[in-house]
């Protein structure tokens, strides 16, 4: 089975501050990567994914995420926030071809001027 | 190219009653997937789709069935409305790879 844990439910930073969002996850297999954003009354929208390879990934809007095996984590960091990226942030965890996401529990981001 | 299109996009139903949501992906996709978001729950999977037929199916009870058409057109039911049902409820399509999933704007159900 697969889980994912988000550290932390609400993150409050300043506008030009860093931006740092806590997963860890846990599978059996090798585990395909995800951070998804969701801003109030819309849909999931795809920031970045870790599939194989790279295991820094870059992502849209100066997001990126590290894949590290070892700590079974993949936090996602921002060097600058900016208003426009307060929303609800989601780790998720798929199996290889399995089109199921495993989801946490979300953070959300409050940026603050 | 248009993005997943979810109808109705808001909606409410007494207790008991049954609904009927709609999906329709992304021109091309024939994966489509559901997902319940709620406050307690956080997003859970229901069940995945691919050229109509379930081919994966998460831990909800019976009356949560789903359905897809050969024009890759999802449906999902919820039969005997329970509180508890509340929700948004999302759809998400793929053209053939897991890992680009696109997911719709979704319906919000009000169970009263």
């Amino acid at each position: 089975a697969q889980s994912v844990t988000q550290l932390g439910s609400h993150v409050s930073v300043s506008e030009g501050a860093l931006v740092l969002l806590r997963c860890n996850y846990s599978s059996s297999v090798p585990p395909y990567l995800f951070w998804y954003v969701q801003y109030p009354n819309q849909g999931l929208q795809l920031l970045l994914k870790y599939t194989t390879g790279a295991t820094l990934v870059k992502g849209i809007n100066g997001f990126e995420a590290e894949f590290k095996k070892s700590e079974t984590s993949f936090h996602l960091t921002k060097p600058s926030a900016h208003m426009s990226d307060a929303a609800e942030y989601f780790c998720a965890v798929s199996r290889g071809s399995n089109y199921k996401l495993t989801f946490g529990k979300g953070t959300l981001l409050t940026v603050n001027p | 190219k248009a993005g997943v299109t979810q109808t109705p996009r808001y909606l409410i139903k007494t207790r008991g009653q049954q609904v009927t949501l709609s999906c329709s992906p992304i021109s091309g996709h024939r994966s489509v997937s559901w997902y319940q978001q709620t406050p307690g729950q956080g997003l859970q999977f229901l069940f995945e789709y691919f050229s109509e037929t379930q081919r994966n199916k998460g831990n909800f009870p019976g009356r949560f069935s789903g359905r897809q058409f050969s024009n890759s057109r999802s449906e999902m039911n919820v039969s005997t409305l329970e509180l508890g049902d509340s929700a948004l409820y999302l759809c998400a399509s793929s053209l053939a790879l897991p890992w680009e999933q696109y997911f719709g704007p979704g319906t919000r159900l009000t169970v009263t």
